[in-house]
């Protein structure tokens, strides 16, 4: 039952030009979504997260949009740098119950 | 900085042997979650705490896995017996809950491969 989907198992993107990143999801209760960056051996780290009264939440280079109808959020990263070339995990829950569902995971690169 | 510690960082053991990993979670964290990340795949929850009480178990395979929290401060998880299906990276997450959401803070998780 993956009820958190991103269907990218990989991105490459060009230094300084704009990383996308997607997620859909099927459980309409969920109302908080999280992006999770991880490194190779070590534990995913939070990136930014957004709730569902909101369609956008940007915090520098990161900036991530939901389409509540569309059941869709995306990450953008820009201008994306090489130290951002990592695997980004899609999270969501419901607001009172704090129990994190994740996606697959999108591993991006970055070349220099 | 605060951070969730994991224990062991490897593991290797054979099947049907049992294997116990360690987490203690960032002080004051009241919600702890042990994960499964499997190569290739996301985390998937198999068991989240809030303080020693269990809130979901509902993916943890109970007839080998067991959790535990009993002081509602660090969290052992065992499997017994273990099965070469459950070589996976087994990690865990602690968050400060008031209410709502926070976001989650992951260790480094303990790698298991079972030979």
């Amino acid at each position: 039952d993956q009820q958190v989907k991103q269907n990218s198992p990989s991105l490459s993107v060009q230094e300084g030009r704009i990383s996308i990143l997607n997620c859909d999801y099927t459980n309409s209760m969920f109302d908080y979504f999280l992006w999770y960056k991880k490194y190779p051996a070590e534990g995913p780290t939070f990136l930014i997260s957004i709730s569902s009264i909101k369609d956008k939440n940007e915090d520098g280079r990161f900036t991530v949009f939901l389409n509540k109808s569309a059941k869709h959020l995306s990450l953008h990263i820009v201008p994306s740098q090489p130290g951002d070339s990592a695997v980004y995990f899609c999270a969501a829950t419901v607001y009172n119950n704090n129990d994190m569902r994740f996606g697959a995971g999108t591993r991006l690169t970055v070349k220099p | 900085e605060a951070e969730v510690a994991q224990s062991p960082r490897y593991k290797i053991t054979e099947k049907s042997q049992a294997v116990a990993f360690w987490c203690d979670p960032i002080s004051g964290h009241a919600t702890l979650y042990w994960y499964r990340q499997i190569l290739g795949q996301g985390p998937e929850l198999l068991v989240q705490f809030q303080d020693e009480s269990v809130v979901d178990d509902s993916q943890l395979p109970k007839d080998r896995f067991s959790a535990e929290r009993l002081k509602g401060v660090d969290s052992t998880l065992k499997i017994q017996p273990a099965e070469l299906g459950d070589s996976a990276m087994y990690l865990c997450a602690s968050s400060f809950r008031t209410g709502g959401v926070t976001e989650a803070f992951f260790g480094q998780g303990t790698r298991l491969t079972v030979v």
